[in-house]
């Protein structure tokens, strides 16, 4: 059962437009949610992670929005770069537990 | 500062030969490891934590195992390879307790053949 889900699978932007990716989950005790970001054939490095207690979390040019309510987030690039080009990974963790649970990814592409 | 080395790099194998994959984690005393794996196009799967030394948990086992010898490392094994463990393994560690975050390692390409 996959518990993160993540759309869409593939996003393709121009550089300089605004690329929205989306994440939702289904586990309430969920409350901490980091962003990766992953190059082909490297590891995955965090980009930005919000706690359930907020709703918005702003990092340079990335921002999270967070319903928790309807249980969905958003990473939100603005003006995108085409180094910005990777697979992006929502991940879901309670903080009683030490399970993470990755979502689907999507794979971002930037074209010049 | 903190670093994570993984070995090898890559590996091919044969179906049925044991595997023996390392991690270890420089600069950060008894940190929390982890081990994923992540077959290729797809999402990672978490398979095993350990949160000290001697004491690992499993959360998809995938006919693998692990230990952790030491505080600063983790290794990943099986006796017998199977077609489906081709992929992608990763080492994590983060500091535990509240700190939720995790990093993770350059990874080990895996292909059984």
């Amino acid at each position: 059962q996959q518990q993160v889900r993540q759309s869409p699978q593939s996003l393709t932007v121009w550089e300089g437009e605004t690329a929205i990716l989306n994440c939702s989950y289904e586990d309430s005790t969920f409350n901490y949610f980091p962003w990766y970001q992953q190059f082909p054939g490297e590891g995955p490095a965090l980009l930005i992670s919000i706690r359930s207690v907020s709703d918005k979390k702003e990092d340079g040019r990335f921002t999270i929005f967070f319903n928790k309510r309807e249980k969905k987030l958003s990473l939100h690039i603005t003006d995108s770069q085409p180094g910005d080009s990777a697979t992006y990974f929502c991940a879901a963790k309670s903080s009683n537990t030490n399970k993470v649970v990755f979502g689907t990814g999507t794979r971002l592409q930037v074209l010049p | 500062a903190q670093t994570i080395h993984q070995w090898p790099v890559a590996e091919i194998k044969a179906v049925g030969s044991p595997l023996s994959l390392g991690c270890t984690i420089k600069g950060k005393s008894s940190p929390n490891l982890y081990w994923y794996w992540q077959a290729t196009g797809g999402t990672l799967q978490q398979l095993f934590y350990s949160i000290t030394v001697g004491q690992v948990e499993s959360v998809v086992q995938l006919n693998l195992s692990a230990s952790r010898p030491k505080d600063d490392q983790f290794i990943l094994s099986t006796e017998k390879l199977l077609l489906s463990h081709s992929g992608f393994y990763l080492c994590a560690w983060s500091l535990g307790g509240r700190q939720d975050t995790q990093y993770f390692g350059p990874g080990t390409r895996l292909l059984v053949l």
